[in-house]
């Protein structure tokens, strides 16, 4: 089993949709998260952290479930510049990060 | 730019010859690591740096591969007999301070091999 396990999609979704994204991770020791984005060919960027509270930026949402080991991410309004793999990412206890296979996602118009 | 830095961008070479690829990291930062992601997949740890220090290597680093990081600052990573299973991006990245859970980690763009 992977330790972090992401449906790699891809979703294809119209402008304005709503979506949402689901990662599992397998060891409960975690302590840190994160949502990575990852343009074709490019090198992956931090979208933001997902703190055991939730939180918000802008259009984002991330969400955490420690007893279910769950993550998620949503995007309202989808845009067509949102088009991109999203990584979900664990920290361990080193801070290598271990990534999801990542969730291909397009925008259409 | 004060980013990190990979080179080369592309390396494209036969089966069974050595490459080397360099990581230049933010300057202040003295945690480095390497990353392998194929196509489709999300990158895989390979192996990380303290200051000169490898503290880490992850199974899929055979005894093929090599890294260093001889004065604390740049590092080199170095892929002996190359196979065709080794076409992938090398990704590198660096990490500032004492690490912490939600210290950001930044890529370089990344090194492209082809091994034909």
């Amino acid at each position: 089993r992977k330790e972090v396990e992401q449906d790699p999609g891809p979703f294809n979704v119209p402008e304005g949709a709503t979506v949402a994204f689901n990662c599992t991770y397998s060891n409960s020791a975690s302590q840190s998260f994160f949502w990575y984005r990852q343009d074709c060919r490019k090198e992956p960027k931090l979208l933001m952290s997902v703190y055991s509270s939730g939180n918000e930026d802008g259009r984002f949402t991330a969400q955490l479930n420690r007893a279910s080991q769950y993550i998620s991410l949503l995007i309202r309004d989808s845009k067509l510049s949102d088009s991109a793999t999203y990584l979900c990412v664990v920290n361990s206890d080193t801070d290598k990060l271990i990534f999801g296979t990542g969730t291909r996602l397009q925008v259409f118009p | 730019d004060t980013g990190v830095s990979q080179d080369p961008r592309h390396k494209i070479t036969k089966r069974g010859q050595n490459v080397t690829f360099r990581c230049d990291p933010i300057s202040e930062h003295n945690r480095l690591y390497w990353y392998r992601q194929t196509l489709g997949q999300g990158p895989e740890f390979l192996t990380y740096f303290q200051n000169e220090a490898q503290l880490e290597k992850s199974r899929l680093l055979s005894d093929r591969f090599s890294a260093e990081r001889p004065k604390g600052s740049f590092s080199t990573l170095e892929i002996q007999r190359t196979e065709q299973g080794d076409s992938a991006m090398y990704l590198c990245a660096s990490l500032g301070g004492a690490g912490g859970p939600y210290n950001e980690q930044f890529f370089g763009p990344g090194t492209r091999l082809t091994v034909l």
